[in-house]
């Protein structure tokens, strides 16, 4: 069975401070893994996934992720936080070694971001 | 391209009244998807369409019925609204499931069932 956790229910981070969005993942294989941000009153938009390859993932809006098999997280992270990156960001995952084909997305953290 | 569409954006019931979302793509994805979102709850899978006359249980079926009418649409119906369904309920499409593709959302549509 596939789960993700996403242990913040809220963050809080200054403008111009680096922000850290935590996700752990549970699989029985090898991890597609996917991070998604929704701003107010908005649908789910995509901002980076990880496949295989290099463990530190770019995505959208200046935003990176890091895979870390030994300690199964995927941490989203942004090296300088924006006020306009004040939303609410889901992670999610999908076991690769059969099971259910769809992802199984976390509870979202809310992300503040502070003048 | 317009993406995921859905309609209504706003709605409000009475118990027991029925209704259909309708959700349309234009990126010619074979899949398609019906969320619901509840605080803390994130999102649960309620039915999804791996192809075109293909639909699935997801998470949480129970109370919803749905038609994949043809490539682009998918639509979610309540037979019978509960107050338990009051939600906000989102359609997403990806180019096929499993994979590795990321999944595309619409807007949602915001119910309220009295």
């Amino acid at each position: 069975a596939q789960s993700v956790a996403q242990p913040e229910d809220q963050v809080n981070v200054a403008e111009g401070n680096p922000l850290t969005v935590k996700c752990t993942y549970s699989v029985s294989g090898n991890p597609y893994l996917f991070w998604y941000v929704q701003y107010p009153n908005r649908g789910l938009q995509f901002l980076l996934k990880y496949i295989t390859g290099d463990n530190l993932v770019k995505g959208s809006y200046g935003f990176e992720a890091e895979f870390n098999k030994s300690q199964t997280s995927f941490h989203l992270k942004k090296p300088s936080a924006l006020v306009s990156d004040s939303a609410l960001y889901f992670c999610a995952v999908r076991d690769t070694s059969g099971g259910s084909y769809i992802p199984t997305f976390g509870r979202g953290t809310s992300l503040i971001v502070h003048p | 391209n317009a993406g995921v569409t859905q309609t209504p954006k706003f709605q409000v019931l009475k118990t027991g009244q029925s209704m259909t979302l309708q959700c349309a793509q234009d990126m010619n994805h074979n899949s398609m998807y019906w969320y619901r979102q509840d605080p803390g709850m994130g999102l649960r899978l309620i039915y999804y369409s791996a192809s075109e006359g293909t639909t699935d249980k997801g998470e949480v079926p129970n109370g919803y019925n749905v038609s994949r009418l043809n490539k682009r649409e998918f639509s979610l119906r309540l037979e019978s609204a509960a107050p338990s369904q009051t939600s906000v309920y989102f359609c997403a499409s990806s180019p096929g499931t499993g994979g590795s593709y990321e999944q595309y959302f619409g807007p949602g549509t915001r119910l309220t069932v009295t």
